[in-house]
Formats: structure tokens, sequence, C-alpha cells
């Protein structure tokens, strides 16, 4: 079936160390999305795809690094620069470039700081 | 920020009744959708309202769109249990902005 696989669902990092967190699509979307959601403060955007290799920061991009050299991945790095980073954090997709389209999720990934 | 408001940030009924949740936001927009998420999974798309609609229907789910208020609603009827979730409104732009959305508790 077609879909949005996010993984690992649950990790955990030491702080000062980072982690990649795995996107991926096969709905030959060409629009990739990451969003950050804390309790109580909805869906804030990481960074965010319209092609390949090329990508743009959203609101809460520092600390987060991505790339998009395939169209199918959208690999998110969260960096030690990240001073809260425990969250969970979400992939989406939509099929064309601007908003306009419905965005189809993954099912999350939660990390940790310990 | 353009980002929506849902109101109220939590709702608890009974199974059967209905249950309407609103979204404001604050620059026009060309489109509104709404979506639901499940405790600690992704989001899932519902329904989407253009900018020159004023109501739509899906289902158990009727959307309603106020562009001179700048605010739309979700009525769920007949709610079951399984309708147990988070509702988000979210708006159009550049990007997708997200509200900080709706806990709908539907107690058996």
């Amino acid at each position: 079936d077609g879909g949005i696989t996010q993984s690992p669902k649950y990790l955990f990092r030491k702080e000062g160390q980072n982690v990649t967190l795995s996107c991926e699509q096969n709905l030959n979307h060409d629009a990739m999305y990451w969003y950050r959601q804390d309790p109580g403060q909805g869906l804030r955007l990481i960074y965010y795809s319209q092609i390949v290799n090329d990508f743009q920061k959203g609101d809460i991009a520092e600390g987060y690094s991505v790339s998009r050299e395939k169209k199918e991945s959208f690999p998110l790095t969260v960096t030690s620069a990240q001073k809260n980073p425990t969250a969970f954090y979400l992939c989406a997709s939509s099929l064309g470039q601007g908003s306009t389209g419905e965005l189809f999720f993954g099912e999350g990934s939660r990390l940790t700081v310990l | 920020s353009q980002q929506g408001e849902e109101d109220p940030q939590a709702l608890s009924i009974q199974e059967g009744e209905n249950a309407t949740m609103n979204c404001s936001y604050k620059t026009s927009i060309n489109n509104l959708q709404w979506y639901r998420q499940n405790s600690g999974r992704g989001l899932v798309h519902l329904i989407l309202i253009r900018s020159n609609e004023r109501e739509k229907h899906s289902g158990r789910l009727r959307v309603t769109l106020d562009t001179s208020k700048k605010s739309s609603s979700l009525l769920i009827t007949a709610s079951r249990a399984a309708d147990t979730a988070s509702y988000f409104c979210a708006t159009d732009g550049n990007q997708f902005y997200f509200g900080t959305g709706t806990s709908l508790t539907v107690i058996p």
C-alpha cells in the first residue's frame, strides 16, 4: 500500500548526540514536510521540500538539518545544537507544490533526550 | 503567525451527541482543512473546504467556513467512542499552518 513510513518509532538520545529520523514515501509526491509536535502547541513546521535537491526552513529550523537527494526520502537530523529536542516528530507529503492539497502523514517518531 | 486556533481546547460528550469545534485564523486563505489525530499517531485528513465554499459534508462530518469572520467549524453528528481524538484545522499559504487542536472525548 502507498504511504509514508517513519522510523524509528521511538528513539532515545544522550545530550550532545546527533540523531537522524527517517521518512520514506511511495506516493510519488513532490512535496515533503517535517513537523514537531509538543503537548498543547499543535504542529510547528521545521523544514519542507517542494522538489528534489531543494528545501526551505520552516518556523523552527534552528538545530535541525535535512536533505532531499531522492524524491522518496526526506531524512531529518536533530543536531546537538537543538536545545530541547524531546518531542514527537511527524513527516508528511503532498502531491504538488504549495499547500493546496491534502497532507499525508507518517505515524511519527518520538524522540527522548536522556 | 498565521496559525489557527481551535476552540474549545477540550470537549467531552456522550456517545450519540453532536460535537462542534471551531477554528479561527488570521489571514486570507485559499482553503482550510481539518485533520484528526489519534493519540500517539499521525494525522489523517478529514475534509477540505475552499474559500468560495460555505459548507461541505462528508458522512457524519459537516464543515462550515465564514471567510468574513475568518472562522470555520467542524460538526461531528451522532458521535461514537471511536471519534475520540484530537482535531486540527490547517490553513494554507506558502506552507500549511496548523492550529493547536481540540481534544474530543466521546464517552460510551
